[in-house]
C-alpha cells in the first residue's frame, strides 16, 4: 500500500462549483495534513494545515481529516479558473516524522 | 515569509560533471531538505539535514552528496552527473519548532546531456 495515495486526475470542475479532492493515507501514526498547490513549471506552496479530526476552514479552502477512517479531503469552494493546478497531498510519517507527498491530483477549472 | 532561494532557475550539464545546486533560506529555520521531482515519480527525497554540520540519506540518495556548512545554506552535490539525474531540484526548509509544513524554493531543473 502507497503511504499517501491521490487520484492523479484530471479532475475537471465548471467555474464557480466545488471542487473536492480526496487522499488516503496508511500510517497510523501520522499526526500532521498538508495540502500544497502546484501551478505548472512551479514549485509546491503550502495552502492548507490541519493536525486533528473535523473540518479547517480558509477562505475558499476547506481541509476535512478523518483519522479513524486514514482520509484527508480539501475543499475548494467558487472555483476559479486560478485554481487549476496540481495539488499534493502531505503527510507525516508516524516513524520517523518525514512528511510524504502524494503524486498529487491535477485540478483544472473549466470557464 | 520565508524566502528560499535556489541559485539557479535552469541549469544544463554534460554527463560526468560533478554539479552544485545551491540553496540559501533566510529565516533561520534549522531543517533543510532536497527532493527531486520527476512526472509520475512525485516528489521523493534525497537528503536532509537538522542541523550545521549534520546530514542524513533520504530515500534515494545514491549518486548525490550534501554539504550544510552554516545554518542558512545546503548544498547538493552531484558527484558524477548522469543523464537520469536530469530532473527538477527542489529545496524545502522547516522551522524545527513543531511539526509544520515545508517551504519550498522556486526549483532547479537540471537537465544532464
Amino acid at each position: 500500500q502507497k503511504e499517501v495515495e491521490q487520484n492523479s486526475g484530471p479532475l475537471s470542475v465548471p467555474e464557480g462549483a466545488i471542487a473536492s479532492l480526496n487522499c488516503t493515507y496508511s500510517d497510523r501514526g501520522s499526526q500532521s495534513f498538508f495540502w500544497y498547490r502546484q501551478y505548472s513549471g512551479k514549485s509546491p506552496e503550502l495552502i492548507m494545515s490541519i493536525y486533528s479530526n473535523g473540518d479547517k476552514e480558509d477562505g475558499r479552502f476547506t481541509a476535512q481529516l478523518n483519522k479513524a477512517s486514514q482520509y484527508v479531503s480539501l475543499l475548494i469552494r467558487d472555483s476559479q479558473p486560478s485554481d487549476s493546478a496540481t495539488y499534493l497531498c502531505a503527510v507525516n510519517r508516524g516513524r520517523d516524522d518525514k512528511i510524504i507527498f502524494g503524486k498529487g491530483t491535477r485540478l483544472h477549472i473549466l470557464p | 515569509d520565508v524566502k528560499v532561494t535556489q541559485s539557479s532557475r535552469y541549469l544544463v550539464k554534460r554527463t560526468g560533471e560533478k554539479v552544485f545546486l545551491e540553496c540559501v533560506q533566510d529565516m533561520d529555520h534549522e531543517n533543510m531538505f532536497w527532493y527531486r521531482q520527476d512526472p509520475g515519480l512525485g516528489l521523493r527525497l534525497i537528503y536532509f539535514s537538522y542541523d550545521v554540520k549534520m546530514k542524513e540519506k533520504g530515500d534515494i540518495p545514491e549518486g548525490y552528496s550534501v554539504s550544510r556548512e552554516k545554518k542558512e545554506r545546503f548544498s547538493l552535490i552531484l558527484e558524477s552527473a548522469s543523464t537520469n539525474q536530469t530532473s527538477m531540484y527542489l529545496c524545502a526548509t522547516q522551522t524545527g519548532q513543531g511539526n509544520y509544513g515545508y517551504t519550498f524554493g522556486s526549483g532547479t531543473r537540471l537537465t544532464v546531456v
